[in-house]
């Protein structure tokens, strides 16, 4: 069936360094995608979405690539912060985001001080 | 904006005993509210879309007669957990969507935890 999957289930990056975590999805009919950052015990938060008729969308730190031939999605994250330790999923959805989300499997990132 | 809230943040209950969460967009109107459930270290399930003023839509394998789902308000939607079993026990977030708009937002979770 359709699903959409992460390949590292864990990561561990050095405080101020970069980071990049990858996002497969199987659904050529999604046309919407986001990454949601949720820490512990706590609901997701939004981070950044991009739509299928762009590849590449940056925010403040934090940049989605998009490469909808090998159906591949990621999240940079650029100079990073212990804040920035939490879980993070990708998610898919059509009909902009209105309809239902899919959720990867998510991956814990952890930021070493 | 875009806050969405949810109550009880924290619930212990007896088994058989029956419960309600409430999920409210405070600065928006959403048509459609999502009920999703989580796992430990698992991701996000999708139970139920909840639409205002009509019935909700399960997912397969949901027991809508066990999660009762309620949209009556373009703020508010509530999850009762009906006749609460130990099997029950986890974290349930709702998410609302904006009219007209294309992210949803995410309610800060209730812990569900069945004695």
């Amino acid at each position: 069936g359709e699903s959409v999957g992460l390949h590292l289930p864990t990561l561990s990056v050095q405080e101020g360094d970069n980071s990049i975590i990858n996002c497969a999805y199987s659904n050529s009919a999604s046309d919407y995608f986001i990454w949601y950052k949720q820490e512990s015990g706590k609901g997701p938060q939004f981070i950044i979405d991009i739509r299928s008729n762009m590849d590449k969308r940056q925010g403040q730190r934090v940049t989605v690539l998009l490469n909808k031939t090998v159906k591949h999605l990621s999240l940079q994250i650029a100079a990073t912060q212990p804040g920035d330790s939490a879980v993070y999923f990708c998610a898919e959805a059509s009909n902009f985001g209105n309809e239902k989300l899919t959720f990867g499997t998510g991956t814990r990132l952890t930021i070493i001080p | 904006g875009a806050v969405v809230s949810q109550h009880p943040s924290r619930v212990i209950c007896k088994s058989g005993t029956s419960v309600k969460i409430e999920c409210r967009s405070l600065d928006f109107q959403a048509t459609t509210m999502f009920w999703y459930r989580q796992f430990p270290k698992k991701s996000l399930m999708l139970m139920a879309t909840s639409n205002e003023g009509s019935k909700a839509t399960y997912e397969q394998g949901v027991e809508k007669d066990k999660f009762l789902i309620n949209h009556a308000s373009l703020t508010l939607s509530t999850l009762t957990v009906t006749s609460a079993h130990p099997e029950d026990s986890s974290f349930y977030i709702c998410s609302a969507g904006q009219v007209r708009a294309d992210t949803q937002y995410f309610g800060p979770g209730t812990r569900l935890t069945v004695l």
